[in-house]
């Protein structure tokens, strides 16, 4: 099993331009995630799914829209980059309950200049 | 808005010492609880996770959990420079975790 995979690992944008940062998983896992990390900030929960067809807003949803088609993918799309978007983004995936393990991609860190 | 505390360090240790990590939740209705290690550059990595009051050994690594005090730590015994890193304390709601800002712990040889 490849895990959890984000494409690209690295990526830098200009103000206003779009782009889809890409998150597959493997694993047959209900529940993923995205989370933006900034430097000594931890992890702020963008946008979350707990299946196919179903997404939700987490804690810091504005900028960024998010879907779910398919179990496996979960892509998280940025329109009009911002500056303040310039983080490491995490997607994760879990299979479900409370005591189970988030398991995370490898992350993609984006430059909005 | 749920709230996790944790002191951001940096907590020096000498290799072979006892570190302590600890944590502070808000929501008292919270009902587990994880350590995520995050190596510089990389992504996080689930350490432990707890959900009933008392301690949780794993090797080198207890977690300890008091719902009463709303407090959660970890500990490393035996510290190894390879155990320097980030620790993340994270707490569960209804299908998401909240982080914490983390702790950096640095052992020196």
């Amino acid at each position: 099993n490849a895990g959890v995979t984000q494409t690209p690992k690295f990526r830098i944008l200009k103000i206003g331009q779009s782009m889809t940062l890409q998150c597959t998983q493997d694993m047959n896992h209900n529940y993923m995630y995205w989370y933006r990390q900034d430097p000594g900030m931890g992890l702020k929960l963008i946008y979350y799914s707990v299946g196919a067809g179903i997404t939700d807003k987490g804690e810091v949803p504005n900028g960024y829209n998010v879907s779910r088609s398919t179990t496996e993918d979960f892509p998280l799309r940025l329109e009009l980059a911002a500056p303040s978007q310039t983080s490491v983004y995490f997607c994760a995936s879990l299979v479900g309950g409370a005591t189970d393990t988030q398991y995370f991609g490898p992350g993609t860190r984006l430059t909005v200049l | 808005q749920k709230e996790v505390e944790q002191n951001s360090g940096p907590l020096s240790v000498p290799e072979g010492a006892i570190a302590s990590l600890n944590c502070t939740y808000s929501d008292r209705g919270s009902q587990s609880f994880f350590w995520y290690r995050q190596y510089s550059g990389k992504s996080p990595e689930l350490i432990m996770f707890i959900y009933s009051n008392g301690d949780k050994e794993d090797g080198r690594f207890t977690a300890q959990l008091n719902k009463a005090s709303q407090y959660v730590s970890l500990l490393i015994r035996d510290s190894q420079p390879s155990d320097s890193a980030t620790y993340l304390c994270a707490v569960s709601g209804y299908s998401t975790l909240t982080f914490g800002k983390g702790t950096m712990l640095l052992v020196s040889p």
